[in-house]
């Protein structure tokens, strides 16, 4: 069994400061871990994913996410906030030993910017 | 390239009325999927194909049935809604099953069970 806990359902940052959206998994193997982000409007679009190679991952439009066994975290960072990096941003797990079928989404954190 | 696109964008529907979600993906992808996204609940799995003419049970397949008669179609029906079933359903396609392949999603259908 996997799940995905994501701490704070909104967040609010000022442009230009940095955004931290936190994530933390169950999982009873070494898992797959994804970022998603959701515009207004739009379906997911994966943002970035690891899977097992380098801990540290970079993603698309500056994010970038570290995963941490000891603390079961996949924590999403961007050091600079930008007024369209505003959206829901998904956290998701999945055991590497299945397909698609059984990946486990977090219940999204929106993520606001201030001008 | 149009991706995955969803038809219709928005729906009302009384209770006990019937409706065809549709889906359509011009990626030639073997894999679509069906989900439900309700607030504080993130997404769930309601069917899944792999393939032209094969289906299965995702998370949450009560009430719903789906077909994939075409490789690029994949349609979710209610027989007969209820308003549990208010939700906001988005589709997707991956080329291969594995989740090291991307999932691209449909921009989402909204549905209003009354």
């Amino acid at each position: 069994a996997q799940s995905v806990t994501q701490l704070g359902s909104h967040v609010s940052v000022s442009e230009g400061a940095l955004v931290l959206l936190r994530c933390n998994y169950s999982s009873s193997v070494p898992p797959y871990l994804f970022w998603y982000v959701q515009y207004p409007n739009q379906g997911l679009q994966l943002l970035l994913k690891y899977t097992s190679a380098a801990t540290l991952v970079k993603g698309i439009n500056g994010f970038e996410a570290e995963f941490k066994k000891s603390e079961t975290s996949f924590h999403l960072t961007k050091p600079s906030a930008h007024m369209s990096d505003a959206a829901e941003y998904f956290c998701a797990v999945s055991d590497p030993n299945f397909g698609n079928e059984k990946l486990t989404f977090g219940t999204g954190t929106r993520l606001t910017i201030i001008p | 390239n149009a991706g995955v696109t969803q038809t219709p964008k928005f729906r009302v529907l009384k209770t006990g009325q019937s409706m065809t979600l549709l889906c359509a993906q011009d990626m030639n992808h073997e894999y679509m999927y069906w989900y439900r996204q309700d607030p504080g609940m993130g997404l769930r799995l309601i069917h899944y194909s792999v393939g032209e003419g094969t289906t299965a049970k995702g998370e949450v397949p009560d009430g719903y049935n789906v077909s994939r008669l075409k490789k690029q179609n994949f349609l979710l029906g209610l027989e007969s809604a209820a308003p549990s079933q208010t939700s906001v359903y988005f589709c997707a396609s991956s080329y291969g099953d594995s989740t090291l392949e991307t999932q691209y999603f449909g921009p989402g259908t909204r549905l209003l069970v009354l």
